[in-house]
């Protein structure tokens, strides 16, 4: 199993603060193949970065993901106050798919 | 538009069993494979298994092999998740969420089914 490990665990931010959140693989997985959701409380997980660094359809440009083989990473440019939210990355390098522990990000 | 939609929340007790459905609405509903996700209280996403819409074949993560069955009815475009000898520690709320053939995200969810297991 790849096992996902994301860090941190909490953050907080300013609004137009520039943040950054990691996902680690114990493995290594195609770029193609990790993928970021955003859940809010009581809310249902959405694809929001597709294969890497593609934007799922609807999401802000100032957004962004990169990262290749065991570390990955999403951007917000300058964060505001919808953001919100706890981020999950997700990986398929065979199965299980297996997702990461999250990112809480809070906003000041 | 694409849907997903989910059964309503359930309450159960310990060793009962509970069916789940997802409805899906908007597109082929063969063309894409279903997933399924459990969200315990407080706690992140865990992929439990998907299933192939086309062929019926399911696949299960280690941990829910055993009391856990999918399956599908196609002609409704629907799949269903089955938990049997239901547990305490099987409360949560379960999600399904099809997935993308190409890069094996999941594009679109369900609004999830909370199920509560308690004597």
């Amino acid at each position: 199993e790849n096992v996902l490990t994301q860090s941190p665990a909490i953050m907080s931010a300013s609004p137009g603060e520039k943040v950054t959140m990691t996902c680690r693989a114990s493995s290594s997985v195609s770029s193609s193949y990790l993928h970021w959701y955003q859940q809010k409380s009581g809310a249902s997980p959405k694809l929001w970065i597709y294969s890497t660094s593609n934007l799922a359809s609807g999401v802000p440009a100032r957004f962004s993901g990169s990262g290749s083989g065991t570390s990955y990473s999403l951007t917000i440019s300058s964060v505001e106050a919808e953001d919100a939210a706890t981020y999950y990355c997700q990986q398929y390098s065979g199965y299980p798919f297996t997702f990461g522990s999250g990112t809480k990000l809070e906003i000041k | 538009q694409i849907q997903l939609v989910q059964s309503g929340p359930e309450l159960k007790k310990p060793g009962e069993t509970v069916k789940i459905s997802c409805k899906a609405s908007g597109y082929t509903f063969t063309n894409y494979g279903m997933n399924w996700v459990k969200q315990a209280p407080g706690k992140g996403l865990k992929w439990m298994g998907w299933i192939n819409t086309y062929t019926g074949e399911p696949t299960y993560a280690d941990d829910f092999k055993g009391r856990f069955a999918f399956s599908l009815e196609t002609s409704a475009s629907t799949a269903y998740l089955q938990i049997n000898n239901l547990k305490n520690e099987d409360t949560a709320t379960y999600f399904c969420a099809r997935e993308t053939t190409a890069t094996k995200a999941m594009d679109y969810w369900g609004q999830g089914t909370s199920v509560t297991v308690s004597s």
